[in-house]
């Protein structure tokens, strides 16, 4: 089966820099890389995906980057404010054409600080 | 966006009784939801996978008798943890995505319910 690893387990930096955790998979067949943002006591929330036909894809300021030679990926978040400080999961999964994205595989979570 | 309800968002039960967590999209209609574990401080592992109509498949280690899934309805898909333990204290959250042809999507994750056995 899948396995994710991701690291850091915790990432501290200033607000107004940039943030970066990054994500290993294992099954080749994979090709959905999600990534959600978890607050304390609630779900998950999805802030970008990417598949494993594109290698970049930005939102403001988020980006995600994806390797499918090397099986890893990363989020970046470029000027950081109080309110990204969170906890983040980095997933994988097989998405099917008509089907969906499969039950998912997630890292096991980076605590993101942002520094005032 | 899609929108994808949990009930109860927390609930204590007492050890030996079952407890039921309803799972519901309220804008979509769900062709597979899926049921998550989260223990404190820790990732989401997937516990079953279920299809609207037919039986859930459970991961590896999930004892099905256990953790019944009912997706009866496109709708709705609820979790019954059954004679409940302390160890089966957790954040349980379910999952949805619409599916079918032509209209693939991502899964859209609820809010969570916070079991407590005590």
């Amino acid at each position: 089966g899948e396995n994710v690893e991701q690291h850091p387990s915790t990432l501290s930096v200033q607000e107004g820099d940039s943030a970066v955790i990054k994500c290993t998979y294992s099954d080749s067949a994979s090709n959905y890389f999600p990534w959600y943002k978890q607050e304390l006591g609630k779900g998950p929330q999805l802030i970008i995906d990417i598949r494993s036909n594109v290698g970049e894809k930005k939102d403001q300021r988020i980006a995600v980057t994806l390797n499918k030679t090397a099986k890893h990926f990363s989020l970046h978040i470029t000027e950081t404010q109080p309110e990204d400080s969170a906890v983040y999961f980095c997933a994988a999964s097989q998405y099917v054409s008509g089907g969906g994205a499969d039950g998912l595989t997630f890292g096991k979570g980076t605590h993101l600080i942002i520094q005032p | 966006g899609a929108v994808v309800s949990q009930h109860p968002s927390r609930v204590i039960c007492k050890s030996g009784t079952s407890v039921k967590i309803e799972c519901r999209s309220l804008d979509f209609q769900a062709t597979t939801m899926f049921w998550y574990r989260q223990f404190p401080k820790q990732s989401l592992m997937l516990m079953a996978t279920s299809n609207e109509g037919s039986k859930a498949t459970y991961e590896q280690g999930v004892e099905k008798d256990k953790f019944l899934i009912n997706h009866a309805s496109l709708t709705l898909s609820t979790l019954t943890v059954t004679s409940a333990h302390p160890e089966d204290s957790s954040f349980y959250i379910c999952s949805a995505r619409e599916g079918g042809p032509g209209r693939d999507t991502e899964a859209f994750f609820g809010q969570g319910t916070r079991l407590t056995v005590v």
